[in-house]
């Protein structure tokens, strides 16, 4: 597996507390994303980043923010969790120009996060 | 929007056989298409890239297809077997960046 982690992997919380998810990678690859997964909907991305405190919105980034202040390190942050932000969220990494077939844009997942907002 | 189909039924076949999964997709011309597998409580896993220039690609017992024309590609496992038991994602870059839009997935069964 790729060195990606995910902490924590299980949390549940209160609606209106804030979270923050860690995503930390030692493979050095300069994307990174977050995707929440739900039945019916699949995964949809919510931020991205392409570098160090370079960061952007994805398709369904309302309610979220996120920081990368190193490399290796994504934050997802709940600033005030609601009961529709109950999800497995899903980092991933990438790095355009790795060498191989097929491996320009793969995206490598860590294990997800099961959040649960009562 | 941009908008990737793929069967939401559970496609069940028996080991030995050829595996036959869909993925459709309208108003995007990508310059390419990818299949990840899903193991329950785990994150995806990359299996094959196709680019739009490539008609079909394979890797062991994997084939994938890609028609641009009809916007679909059809992923195959051939000589299936219980451990190909998953569920398969399909996956396209619709703006760029290598920002991917995911299919909502097949749950494939394989049994004995």
């Amino acid at each position: 597996d790729a060195g990606i982690t995910q902490s924590p992997r299980h949390k549940v919380t209160e609606t209106g507390t804030p979270v923050t998810l860690r995503c930390h990678q030692t493979e050095n690859h300069r994307y990174m994303y977050w995707y929440r997964q739900d039945p019916g909907h699949g995964l949809r991305l919510i931020h991205y980043s392409y570098g160090v405190k370079d960061t952007d919105k994805g398709e369904v980034s309302d309610g979220y923010s996120v920081s990368r202040s190193k490399t290796e390190d994504f934050l997802l942050t709940l600033e005030s969790a609601t009961s529709s932000q109950t999800s497995v969220y899903f980092c991933a990494i990438s790095d355009p120009g790795l060498a191989g077939e097929g491996s320009y844009n793969e995206q490598f997942f860590g294990p997800g996060t099961r959040l649960t907002v009562l | 929007s941009q908008k990737i189909e793929q069967n939401s039924e559970a496609l069940n076949i028996q080991e030995g056989k050829t595996a036959t999964l869909t993925c459709n997709y309208t108003n995007y011309s990508p310059a390419y298409l990818q299949w990840y597998r899903q193991d329950p409580g785990r994150g995806p896993v990359f299996l094959l890239l196709i680019r739009e220039n490539e008609k079909e690609k394979r890797k062991e017992r994997l084939k994938v297809t890609f028609d641009t024309t009809l916007k679909q590609s059809l992923f195959h496992i051939t000589a299936s077997q219980p451990a190909d038991s998953a569920t398969y994602l399909c996956a396209l870059d619709v703006s760029g960046g290598n920002k991917l839009t995911f299919g909502t997935g097949t749950q494939l069964k394989v049994e004995l």
